[in-house]
Order: C-alpha cells, then structure tokens, then sequence
C-alpha cells in the first residue's frame, strides 16, 4: 500500500520560513494536499493540487511537489501557526493516504 | 455553506458493531464528482482514512480495514452511513467525515465524534 512519510517535528523562530517535507514514491504524479490541525479542531485544507491555496488561507501558505516529495513552506511564520500539518494524496490502490503528521514549533 | 456534522454512539463494547451517520447540508451528494469521506484519528495520533463514497454510488475502502467497513449513502436524507463491525480498543478514534471534491480534495470536515471503545 501507499505510503506518505513525513518529520515527526519541525521548529521555527517567529517570522521565519518553516518547510514540511511529505515523502512518497513518486509522489511528483500525483496531486499533494496538506491539512492544518489544531489542538480539538478538526483538520482545515490549506493547500489543495500541490500549491493552490484554499480561499481565506494566508499567502504566506505555499506548496510544491516534485519527484518523491511535497513541501508545505510558511512564510513569516506567525505563532498562530503553530499546530500540526497532515499531507495527503490519492492512490488508486490505497485510496486517501495520509502522511503521519508534523507538529509545527513556533519558539 | 457546506457543513457536516458526525452523529453516533461515544462508547461502545468490543465485537460490538459501530454506526456511524454524517449528515450535511450545503451540497447534494448527487452532484458529478463529489464524494464524502471517512477519516480517524485516535488520540494524539495520525489521521486514517477509511471509506469514501461518490455521486455515483462508487465506494472505496482502506485496505486494511476492508472486510470490516460499509459505507452507503441516504441522498434524499442527504446522510452517509458508515458501519463498522468487530469493534477492538484499538479503534478508539474520533471520526470525521468529509466533503470530498475533485479539484480541492478534503475541503469541508464535520467537527468529528469521539467513540471509545471499552467493556
């Protein structure tokens, strides 16, 4: 089955760029999408086909996809964003596959 | 607006069967290329995904957890169903459902429902 791995962890100081990795085989020919989960809230899509951004979700949101990896970048990170970030794709055999989850650090 | 909300036991026993109801409003599960979905998260962990059903009555599942899910969808009661037998400790979760779409993927969830499972 399919599978998205991703660093359990990720710090960064305030007003810094924070990049989140999603690994995949081949993960560049399929769509990537990434979730923003905070404490008790349910999971809010804030990047959608690779590096499109959902209306209302900041510019500082970005994404990308290629090869065997996406990438989630924060620009400016705000404290605000400080929550953990989910990575998903589509697999024809596996259906929606979920990475495991990266607790973003603002310190 | 789209909103989906997630209804059902919060505990139940094990080799019990689990039902599951999203019900939602906003769109019509009848309209080309919309689906819902079903995703888990125990607590402090990953999301799971585990069924997903389309407009056309089209139904995928998790492979691992196949033989054990069914999910059905209620158009005119715009609610999708989704059951789940032999319940084990491990699947304590909370349980959300989903507006699926084509473009924007899982871009609506319910608030999610905790169901714990224990004797």
């Amino acid at each position: 089955s399919y599978e998205l791995t991703q660093p359990p962890s990720v710090s960064v100081s305030p007003g810094q760029t924070a990049s989140i990795t999603c690994s995949g085989d081949n993960l560049g020919d399929k769509y990537a999408y990434w979730y923003q989960q905070k404490p008790g809230q349910s999971p809010v899509l804030v990047i959608y086909q690779d590096s499109k951004r959902p209306s209302g979700i900041p510019e500082r949101f970005s994404g990308s996809n290629s090869g065997n990896t996406a990438t989630l970048t924060i620009s400016g990170t705000q404290a605000m964003d400080e929550a953990d970030y989910f990575c998903q794709a589509w697999d024809s055999s596996t259906g929606d596959v979920f990475g495991g989850g990266t607790k973003l650090t603002v310190l | 607006q789209i909103t989906l909300k997630e209804s059902g036991p919060t505990l139940v026993k094990p080799t019990q069967t689990l039902t599951l109801t999203c019900t939602f409003s906003g769109f019509s599960l009848s309209t080309s290329g919309v689906g819902v979905g079903w995703i888990r998260q125990p607590p402090g962990k990953a999301l799971e995904w585990l069924a997903l059903i389309y407009w056309d009555d089209d139904k995928r599942y998790s492979p691992s957890l196949k033989s054990r899910l069914t999910i059905t969808k209620d158009t005119s009661k715009n609610q999708v169903v989704l059951t789940m037998t032999n319940m084990d400790p491990v699947d304590t979760s909370t349980y959300f459902c989903a507006h699926r779409s084509p473009m924007f993927g899982l871009d609506y969830w319910g608030q999610g429902t905790l169901v714990t499972v224990s004797s």
